[in-house]
């Protein structure tokens, strides 16, 4: 399974954007790249996915690097409700069925 | 909209007594995924079902542990007997099939066997 690579750990002060990068070198052409949070003491949350494309939705930004190798999730003011663990996850589009969850990239927001 | 319902949301139980938690899919879903969080493993797919039926079950740690999915709107994860090491924190996923949805997670179980 391809793997993907994050920081442990990221700072952010409230209301400023937060750039949360993600490193895939080994993606195949047919995988999705997914976003999922976790807050604390709850289950995970979707936030966005994509293929080739940039997307946005009302959560965040995805921003994917043209030869796929990397991505970075972009949340445009931090919220203390943002801070959370974010999963970068590579799977299939459809269903997102088996997706396989790493260590997260945990994000602290200061007021 | 009812999101994904898991019951109980919280366990404690002695070791080698039987477990069972529940889980209600959002109505409309039929893929359903059950998943063990620890801070040692993180979170870890135990088992799939597609259409009520296994798909993936290779999580599962070992023969201790058996899952089902008799309808569209209900599965079980049984754990038989329960040791401390079992415990952690269980959730279940639902998503609609080949639709490009993402999965919708309930509030887990926290499972405590002493």
């Amino acid at each position: 399974d391809a793997k993907t690579t994050q920081p442990n750990s990221m700072e952010s002060n409230e209301e400023e954007p937060v750039h949360l990068p993600c490193n895939h070198s080994t993606i195949s052409g047919t995988d999705y790249i997914h976003w999922y949070r976790q807050l604390p003491s709850q289950g995970p949350e979707y936030v966005i996915h994509g293929l080739t494309s940039n997307v946005n939705n009302r959560m965040a930004s995805l921003a994917i690097a043209e030869d796929r190798k990397s991505s970075t999730l972009i949340l445009h003011r931090a919220t203390l409700r943002d801070a959370a663990v974010y999963y970068c996850i590579l799977g299939p589009g459809g269903s997102q069925g088996n997706l396989i969850f790493g260590k997260g990239t945990k994000l602290s927001v200061k007021p | 909209d009812a999101g994904v319902i898991q019951s109980p949301r919280h366990e404690v139980t002695e070791m080698g007594q039987e477990v069972t938690l529940r889980c209600k899919p959002i109505s409309g879903h039929n893929s359903l995924f059950w998943y063990r969080q620890t801070m040692m493993r993180g979170l870890e797919l135990l088992i799939y079902f597609n259409n009520n039926v296994p798909i993936d079950d290779s999580g599962m740690p070992e023969d201790r542990f058996s899952a089902k999915m008799p309808n569209a709107s209900f599965s079980t994860l049984k754990i038989q007997p329960s040791e401390p090491r079992d415990s952690a924190v269980y959730f279940c996923a639902s998503s609609v099939r080949d639709s490009n949805q993402p999965q919708h997670f309930g509030d887990g179980t926290r499972l405590s066997i002493l």
